[in-house]
């Protein structure tokens, strides 16, 4: 089945610093989210990005579907930034597949 | 945004006893889902369903069962709850099968004693 490998595990930041965040899977997905949960707990979906390059605010995601691989960059980074980030592919025919999660502290 | 509540948001059960958790949402998406999330992972797939009085496996099936009695609710049910299942446990739904956003509920922390 599908795996799926993110890194750096964790990363502290100081604020206004960017940040990369790498997810990389087994098999060729058709579609991709990136998801970030706040410290509280609360999930919500940042991109549904299965291929090319997507921005949100100061989020930006790439997915390179041939290479199985996805990143997330996080760009003058806030306190606020603060949370879990999930990468979460699709494989065709079955619901999301979930990593393990790149945590983010970013200090003022 | 989409709206998905789930109940109880937190419940202590002891070994052996049963456990229903609910999902409900306004969305009127076809997809619903249940994942639990243990401490420092993240969610694991237990069940889902595209359409009201059907259910499907997700990858950790084992020891829990899923209802969906209309497309607005989607239950999660312990029959005989074991330690093990002490997790968080979030519903979700969407349009498609991973294919579209998901919505996720704030999520329900079960302890098992």
């Amino acid at each position: 089945g599908q795996q799926v490998q993110q890194s750096p595990a964790s990363l502290v930041l100081q604020e206004g610093e960017n940040a990369e965040l790498q997810c990389n899977f087994s098999s060729t997905a058709t579609r991709l989210q990136w998801f970030y949960q706040h410290p509280g707990g609360r999930l919500v979906s940042l991109f549904y990005n299965p291929s090319g390059t997507k921005h949100t605010g100061r989020l930006t995601s790439t997915t390179v579907t041939n290479e199985r691989r996805s990143s997330l960059h996080i760009s003058s980074s806030q306190t606020t930034d603060s949370g879990t980030y999930f990468c979460a592919p699709h494989q065709g025919g079955r619901a999301l597949i979930f990593g393990t999660g790149t945590t983010v502290s970013v200090s003022p | 945004e989409a709206a998905v509540t789930q109940s109880p948001r937190s419940k202590v059960a002891v070994t052996g006893g049963k456990v229903t958790l609910s999902c409900h949402q306004t969305n009127n998406h076809d997809y619903m889902y249940w994942y639990r999330q243990d401490t420092g992972h993240g969610l694991r797939l237990i069940h889902y369903s595209y359409v009201a009085d059907s259910t499907e496996k997700g990858d950790i099936p084992d020891g829990y069962k899923a209802s969906r009695p209309s497309q607005e609710n989607f239950s999660l049910i312990l029959e005989l709850a074991s330690l093990s299942q002490t997790a968080v446990y979030f519903c979700a739904s969407s349009d498609g099968l991973g294919g579209d956003t998901q919505y996720f509920g704030p999520g329900t922390r079960l302890l098992v004693l």
